[in-house]
């Protein structure tokens, strides 16, 4: 599997402010995808990042609030934009292997919003 | 009605016992099967993937499949208190998007 990375790992942010989470992987990949797991619960999808394209956001989710780019196949990055509380989470970026539809998740950001 | 159900935990096993978790899923289109376990402060970590009805073993490991009864299961044989953390199941469709349950939490008692 393929070997991914975040930053931060954990950050505590003002409301009102923005925070950009890094996804870096050590092999190309053609699909990354970035979840959202609030406390207490399971992982939701946000979007899936190509490169080359816009990002595909899931119902409940919109560009405006969660900007992403994939400007090449080994890294992305996901902006949680104008915060408040509710946006405190787990965002985690994943990777899949081709042909599988196996994914893999990195470590995960920590994100309160105070 | 959320896609994919886990029955709900916890779940508390000795050691040395099988630990049996269950899903149901409910898009019959899904096509590919997962199971993560994730500890406590970590990611998802896959454990488990399956594709085809019937039975997938990994070592301690057993994946079980029905797409007619949309029910996937995971067995965890002679279970050890490592194997204490929460237990994803996801399906997909094939397009990669992944549906995750609610999660399983497994305690295994020494």
């Amino acid at each position: 599997s393929a070997v991914i990375s975040q930053k931060p790992s954990r950050d505590i942010c003002q409301r009102g402010t923005s925070l950009t989470i890094q996804c870096q992987v050590d092999s190309q990949v053609t699909m990354m995808f970035w979840y959202r797991q609030q406390p207490g619960q399971s992982l939701t999808l946000i979007a899936t990042a190509n490169q080359g394209s816009e990002a595909t956001y899931e119902s409940g989710f919109v560009i405006d609030k969660f900007p992403i780019s994939r400007p090449n196949l080994t890294f992305s990055t996901l902006t949680v934009s104008n915060m408040s509380p509710e946006d405190s989470s787990i965002y985690l970026c994943s990777v899949e292997r081709r042909m599988a539809d196996e994914q893999f998740f990195g470590p995960g950001t920590r994100l309160t919003v105070l | 009605q959320k896609e994919v159900e886990q029955n709900s935990g916890p779940l508390s096993v000795p050691e040395g016992a099988i630990a049996s978790l269950n899903c149901t899923y409910s898009d019959r289109g899904s096509q590919s099967f997962f199971w993560y376990r994730q500890y406590s402060g970590k990611s998802p970590e896959l454990i488990m993937s399956i594709y085809s009805n019937g039975d997938k073993e990994d070592g301690r490991f057993t994946a079980q499949l029905n797409k007619a009864s949309q029910y996937v299961s995971l067995l965890i044989r002679d279970s050890q208190p490592s194997d204490s953390a929460t237990y994803l199941c996801a399906a997909a469709r094939g397009d990669y998007k992944l549906s995750f349950g609610a999660g399983t939490t497994v305690t295994v008692r020494a």
